[in-house]
């Protein structure tokens, strides 16, 4: 099966920046996707990674190594509302069985940004 | 419509009672999907309706669990003699590319 591993919490302080690892045990998937969910509301999009390499958008990048099996989202000039779970997902092929486009998503991380 | 709206945001339900969740997607999105996400942990896919095509249905847990899209819009997820461990916040999403757009999700607790 497919699966995606997370550290369950991160803590870091207002301004620093921080990096959730994702690590994932599947093949063949299309790209790579981060979310972001603050408590008790809709996760919303942040960043995908069709390609390996790194995509920056505003404070937020995400990083994908497919030959390591891992990627990252990368967090800067961290803000308090940042506070939120973070989880990255990943677009499954034909072979998973149903149609494309289906995602798994990771364990998630709570991230906590201190003052 | 601007997002993708569900409905009742809060359901408290009696064990064994038939439930109806419903989802109304962004116009125009042609992929519908079904997550629940138990407290604290990450999003357990269900089902996903892509256009015309059969619904892949590889996540619904149980028999229990349906779910329909008419006229490729609005979708039901209907759970049938729930059970204490079907609560959970259940979210709809829609999309057109790569990356899908939630709802704020209904919070069903069976009690």
């Amino acid at each position: 099966g497919q699966s995606l591993e997370q550290p369950s919490e991160v803590t870091a302080v207002e301004g620093a920046i921080v990096q959730i690892n994702c690590t994932y045990q599947t093949s063949g998937f299309y790209g790579l996707s981060w979310y972001q969910q603050h408590d008790g509301g809709a996760p919303t999009f942040l960043s995908y990674n069709g390609l390996d390499g790194l995509e920056e958008t505003g404070r937020f990048s995400s990083f994908l190594s497919r030959s390591d099996s891992y990627g990252y989202l990368l967090l800067q000039e961290l803000q308090m509302k940042d506070s939120a779970s973070y989880f990255c997902a990943v677009r499954g092929p034909l072979w998973w069985g149903g149609a494309t486009n289906k995602l798994i998503f990771g364990t998630g991380t709570l991230l906590a940004v201190q003052p | 419509g601007a997002g993708v709206s569900q409905s009742p945001s809060n359901k408290v339900t009696e064990k064994g009672k038939d439930v109806e969740l419903r989802c109304d997607p962004i116009s125009g999105h042609t992929a519908l999907y079904w997550y629940r996400q138990s407290l604290g942990q990450g999003l357990e896919f269900l089902i996903y309706f892509q256009g015309n095509s059969a619904p892949d249905k590889s996540g619904l847990p149980s028999d229990r669990f349906s779910a329909e899209r008419t006229g490729g819009s609005v979708s039901t997820l209907t759970i049938q003699r729930t059970q204490q461990e079907d609560s959970a916040v259940y979210l709809c999403a829609s999309s057109l590319q790569q990356f899908q757009a939630f709802g704020s999700g209904t919070r069903l607790t069976v009690v």
